[in-house]
């Protein structure tokens, strides 16, 4: 059963706390993405990766870090840098470069505690 | 349509009616647009997308209108039903620009 499974479902973070998201995906996209949705806001683009050890920052990339050492797994951390990490964040993945038809995970909440 | 703020546009459809959800965008050099339901904490669902060069593609029961003239995007969903509530919304991708920029979603609900 192809797809892209977020893990956790929910998550807290302690202030100064770094959190990694988990996102894999067994559909055999090459590229990846990171969006950050906040209630009544569009999706922001955080990271994208295009292939294998390769990424770049998005618009809000501030404050998160990410690494693509396998080509199904594209996990974002959380920093303590990020000051305003309450969200709900979601990974994409699409068989193409090119922001096409991306295909989004289940999503992750994350709540500061 | 869609815009930006914390109260989403509804739209309210009686079961078994057509519904269309519009959104505005704003590059003209824009030359690829996409449709995503999302439900209430699930991600974004994939619904259909169009390019530039057509103004109209057909899913099953759903319809995709491009007006570059006016820069007008809509939605159409055929005879709707319960499960069709939910958040619906654009994105379009810049020409050369390579990333999709979302609008903030209209929520549409099923009247039974």
């Amino acid at each position: 059963d192809g797809g892209i499974t977020q893990s956790p479902k929910y998550l807290f973070r302690k202030e100064g706390q770094n959190v990694t998201l988990s996102c894999e995906q067994n559909l055999n996209h090459d590229a990846m993405y990171w969006y950050r949705q906040d209630p009544g806001q569009g999706l922001r683009l955080i990271y994208y990766s295009q292939i294998v050890n390769d990424f770049q920052k998005g618009d809000i990339a501030e404050g998160y870090s990410v690494s693509r050492e396998k080509k199904e797994s594209f996990p974002l951390t959380v920093t303590s840098a990020q000051k305003n990490p309450t969200a709900f964040y979601l990974c994409a993945s699409s068989i193409l470069t090119g922001f096409e038809k991306l295909f989004f995970g289940s999503g992750t909440q994350l709540s500061v505690l | 349509g869609e815009s930006v703020g914390l109260h989403l546009p509804t739209l309210s459809v009686q079961e078994g009616d057509n519904s269309i959800i519009n959104c505005a965008y704003s590059n003209s050099a824009s030359d690829y647009f996409i449709w995503y339901k999302q439900e209430s904490g699930k991600g974004p669902q994939f619904i259909i997308d169009i390019r530039s060069n057509m103004d109209k593609r057909q899913g099953q029961r759903v319809t995709v209108l491009l007006n570059k003239t006016v820069k007008h995007l809509s939605l159409q969903i055929a005879a709707t039903q319960p499960g069709d509530s939910a958040v619906y919304f654009c994105a379009e991708r810049g020409f050369g620009n390579e990333k999709l920029t979302f609008g903030t979603g209209t929520r549409l609900t099923i009247i039974p």
